[in-house]
């Protein structure tokens, strides 16, 4: 089955600066990628995906970049403010497996003030 | 729309009791999904269903069951509760068609302890 490798574990930035979190799968047949951001006892909430026709994606301050040949993809925040602070996960799966997510460990982000 | 709903939001388990998370969904999805996440941990796919009638295992199904005999609703079983079971479970649900891949929409959790 698919194995989801999720790096840093914890991330302390300051406001401004970037954050980049790196995820790396074992399925190379995986070609679904979302990223989830979970605030403090809160349920996941999807902040961005990409699929593996595409190289990048972007969305204001957040993009993900995708890298097939390696098998990682990486969520990127610029213009870090303290409410990016929360915990992120990556996902991978595949088209053929019914949606079913296999999660990263998570990176608890901290964005300082 | 009311989105995904669980009930209860919070449930303190003896060993040995059993009891039943409910899971509901509003947006007529096809796919649902229960997941736990452990403290500090990812989220592990205990079960999944692509419609009602359908269920299969996932990555850590013991110790739990499922039924979906409606496209709305998903509950998920714990028979004869352990301590290993201590955990915040989360119910998702998609739209599924074929082979494409839509957003799962989580619902937000209930939080289990066994002692």
């Amino acid at each position: 089955g698919e194995n989801v490798e999720q790096h840093p574990s914890t991330l302390s930035v300051q406001e401004g600066d970037s954050a980049v979190i790196k995820c790396t799968y074992s399925d190379s047949a995986s070609n679904y990628f979302p990223w989830y951001k979970q605030e403090l006892g809160k349920r996941p909430q999807l902040i961005i995906d990409i699929r593996s026709n595409v190289g990048e994606k972007k969305d204001q301050r957040i993009a993900v970049t995708l890298n097939k040949t390696a098998k990682h993809f990486s969520l990127h925040i610029t213009e870090t403010q303290p409410e990016d602070s929360a915990v992120y996960f990556c996902a991978a799966t595949r088209s053929t497996s019914y949606g079913k997510l296999t999660f990263g460990q998570g990176t608890i982000l901290t964005v300082h003030p | 729309n009311a989105g995904v709903t669980q009930t209860p939001k919070f449930r303190i388990l003896k060993i040995g009791q059993s009891m039943t998370l409910q899971c509901a969904q509003d947006m007529n999805h096809n796919y649902m999904y229960w997941y736990r996440q452990d403290p500090g941990m990812g989220l592990k796919l205990i079960y999944y269903s692509v419609g009602a009638g359908i269920t299969d295992k996932g990555e850590v199904p013991n110790g739990y069951n499922v039924s979906r005999s409606t496209t709305e609703d998903f509950p998920l079983r714990l028979e004869l509760a352990a301590p290993s079971q201590t955990s915040v479970y989360f119910c998702a649900s998609s739209y599924g068609s074929g082979r494409a891949i839509e957003t799962q929409y989580f619902g937000p959790g209930t939080r289990l302890l066994v002692l």
